[in-house]
């Protein structure tokens, strides 16, 4: 198993474009979250799917950033306008779901906004 | 308002020795709290979980311990190796599915 794929791995972008990041997950996964790490709020969970259906966005920062699941094995994140603010790592998991804790992270894309 | 806390930023111990990395957290509405190892340039890989029901669950060199009435939960790593050395997260499971983090101990395990 290739385990959960993210691209690009690293992204570096100016203010005012629009970034868009990719997830694969895991193949039998019915949840997939994304994540974004910082230095001063750590990893903390922006949204989650189950079933491609959005569960909770409450952790998405604001209207620039919008999260979609077409089908069952891709999803994406997007940050339109990005701002220098938006500099982080976005990690994208998986699971079973239902009862499953375990998460699979990927490796991450490493996003730089000038 | 953080529910899951790890006070310590950092943590150094000797090859062979014993590390403890503590968490606390505030919501005693969980259904299992989760260890996480994480390198450089990787994402976090599942380590080691505890349910509620219980207050110990080793896998190893890996023990984590849970004290409900202190709320903290703890992960003891016997004996370390410079292999361990890696950020640790704390996370709570909620039973909508998602895990709440706290910020994580870096680990430094010196030969």
């Amino acid at each position: 198993d290739a385990g959960v794929i993210q691209s690009p791995r690293h992204e570096v972008t100016e203010m005012g474009q629009e970034v868009t990041l990719r997830c694969k997950p895991i193949s039998g996964h019915n949840s997939l979250f994304w994540y974004r790490q910082t230095m001063m709020r750590g990893l903390e969970l922006l949204i989650y799917f189950n079933n491609n259906v959005p569960i909770d966005d409450s952790g998405m920062p604001e209207d620039r950033f919008s999260a979609k699941m077409p089908n069952a094995s891709f999803s994406t994140l997007k940050i339109q306008p990005s701002e220098p603010r938006d500099s982080a790592v976005y990690f994208c998991a998986s699971s079973q779901g239902g009862s499953s804790q375990t998460q699979y992270f990927g490796p991450g894309t490493r996003l730089l906004v000038l | 308002d953080q529910q899951v806390k790890q006070n310590s930023p950092s943590l150094s111990v000797q090859e062979g020795r014993i590390s403890i990395l503590n968490c606390d957290y505030t919501n005693s509405m969980f259904d299992y709290f989760l260890w996480y190892k994480k390198y450089p340039a990787e994402g976090p890989t599942f380590l080691i979980s505890i349910s509620s029901i219980k207050d110990k669950n080793e896998d190893g060199r890996f023990t984590v311990f849970l004290n409900k009435s202190a709320k903290h939960l703890s992960l003891h790593i016997v004996p370390s190796q410079p292999g361990d050395s890696a950020v640790y997260f704390c996370a709570h499971h909620r039973s909508q599915g998602n895990l709440i983090f706290g910020k994580g101990t870096k680990l430094s395990v010196k030969p």
